[in-house]
């Protein structure tokens, strides 16, 4: 079963906008990852937060998360066209191992 | 900068073959993960190996499913008798033991059951 779930599940913006995808998660967790998915391809690890943290930077790309609302976000700056993809993110279960637990994932599209 | 490696990339086979798939995780992680993801959904997890040792197993993975990793480096996920709900990609992740470390995937191999 899948544990979270993005919002939205589809995001259309123009280059050099930011685009911002949210998850929420039903359990305790030790960490939350986003990945990123290019057509046909396999996942490329983004930023992984631990549950101690509350935000994470890398280049442009702002992850936030909120462990009393079980939710994070996913915030890419100044868009381009080549951050088409699909973004997921990952829950590590603090009961469950060393398992990753997907959403369904935002489509993001942008557009030139 | 070696990836993690997965062969082949696409299986085309007909309904009750059996299938294999192999791959080649980061030369130094001790940790081996299988997935399975259907369009439009994010993976699934299937099994996950230390080393040899296969620590834990799905539901997803009825008994025509088997994996196997028999010297701590490479992994087989092999399907016997494939149904047309098989058709997925397959992908495989390795990562090492430390805490809050990430999972490395590889491009996987999609399987198309005819």
């Amino acid at each position: 079963s899948q544990q979270g779930e993005e919002d939205p599940q589809a995001l259309s913006i123009q280059e050099g906008e930011n685009a911002t995808m949210n998850c929420s998660y039903k359990t305790s967790i030790n960490n939350l990852q986003w990945y990123r998915q290019n057509s046909g391809r396999g996942l490329v690890h983004l930023i992984l937060i631990r549950s101690n943290e509350r935000e994470k930077h890398s280049g442009r790309l702002r992850v936030t998360l909120d462990t009393s609302k079980k939710s994070s976000s996913l915030l890419i700056t100044a868009s381009r066209a080549a951050d088409t993809a699909s973004y997921f993110c990952a829950t590590i279960l603090m009961e469950y191992g060393n398992k990753l637990v997907f959403g369904a994932g935002t489509i993001l599209r942008v557009k030139s | 900068d070696t990836g993690v490696s997965q062969n082949p990339r696409h299986k085309i086979t007909k309904r009750g073959q059996n299938v294999t798939f192999r791959c080649d995780p980061i030369s130094e992680h001790n940790r081996l993960y299988w997935y399975r993801q259907t369009l439009g959904q994010g993976p699934e997890f299937l099994t996950y190996f230390q080393n040899e040792a296969q620590l834990e197993k799905s539901r997803l993975l009825s008994d025509r499913f088997s994996a196997e990793r028999p010297k701590g480096s490479f992994s087989t996920l092999e399907i016997q008798r494939t149904e047309q709900g098989d058709s997925a990609m397959y992908l495989c992740a390795s990562s090492t033991t430390i805490s809050n470390q990430p999972q490395h995937f590889g491009d996987g191999t999609r399987l198309s059951i005819l």
